[in-house]
């Protein structure tokens, strides 16, 4: 049971690339969600996928597109990186994002820089 | 709107010393709130969470949290700090019924001998 993966763990981007970043998850979770975190900032919400089929933005999407491949995968892709995506970024999934006792549980990140 | 305020971004300790770490949450519904903690290079894990069924609530690694409505508070404690608690850790909150996590900014926690 390996949780939530992230793929790949480190990667450097020029400004203009793109690039997908992948999460997988195998605890059967309905709910799955992509953050951003910045120093002194905290986790921020790019985008969330409250069950399969769905997504939805949270507070930080611009500059960003989500695909929920199935009910274990959600991917984030940045069409053009720039380098204020330059972050540390977390994918976790929950079993049911709305039930008053959900927890999120969090894959181990991905560090991208943008030059 | 909902809120979570990290006072001190960096708090340091005595190995065997008491851990508080203060977290402050804004939020017009009754919250559920959530400690997380992150180790270097690491995701988060969850410590402990609050979801009403009790104001003091009890977590992994010795850590215990106290809901406190009237000073809208969930500072994080535990007793005698070990080297291996340095990490980094973060409240955050989430209104019942509602898919979002709101984080605080972290509080870095260093133990020295």
């Amino acid at each position: 049971n390996a949780g939530v993966t992230q793929t790949p763990k480190f990667q450097v981007l020029k400004t203009g690339q793109s690039m997908t970043l992948q999460c997988a998850q195998d605890m059967n979770h309905n709910s799955m969600y992509w953050y951003r975190q910045d120093p002194g900032m905290g986790l921020r919400l790019i985008y969330y996928s409250a069950s399969e089929g769905t997504t939805d933005k949270g507070e930080v999407p611009n500059g960003y597109n989500v695909s929920r491949l199935n009910k274990r995968e959600f991917s984030l892709r940045l069409e053009s990186a720039a380098p204020s995506q330059t972050s540390v970024y977390f994918c976790a999934s929950s079993e049911v994002a709305g039930a008053l006792t959900d927890t999120q549980y969090f894959g181990p990140g991905t560090r991208l820089t943008v030059l | 709107a909902q809120s979570v305020t990290q006072l001190g971004s960096h708090v340091s300790v005595s190995e065997g010393a008491l851990v508080l770490l203060r977290c402050n949450y804004s939020s017009s519904v009754p919250p559920y709130l959530f400690w997380y903690v992150q180790y270097p290079n690491q995701g988060l894990q969850l410590l402990l969470k609050y979801t009403s069924a009790a104001t003091l609530v009890k977590g992994i690694n010795g850590f215990e949290a106290e809901f406190k409505k009237s000073e809208t508070s969930f500072h994080l404690t535990k007793p005698s700090a070990h080297m291996s608690d340095a990490a980094e850790y973060f409240c955050a909150l989430k209104r019942g019924g509602g898919n979002k996590l709101t984080f605080g900014t972290g509080t870095q926690l260093k133990v020295e001998l």
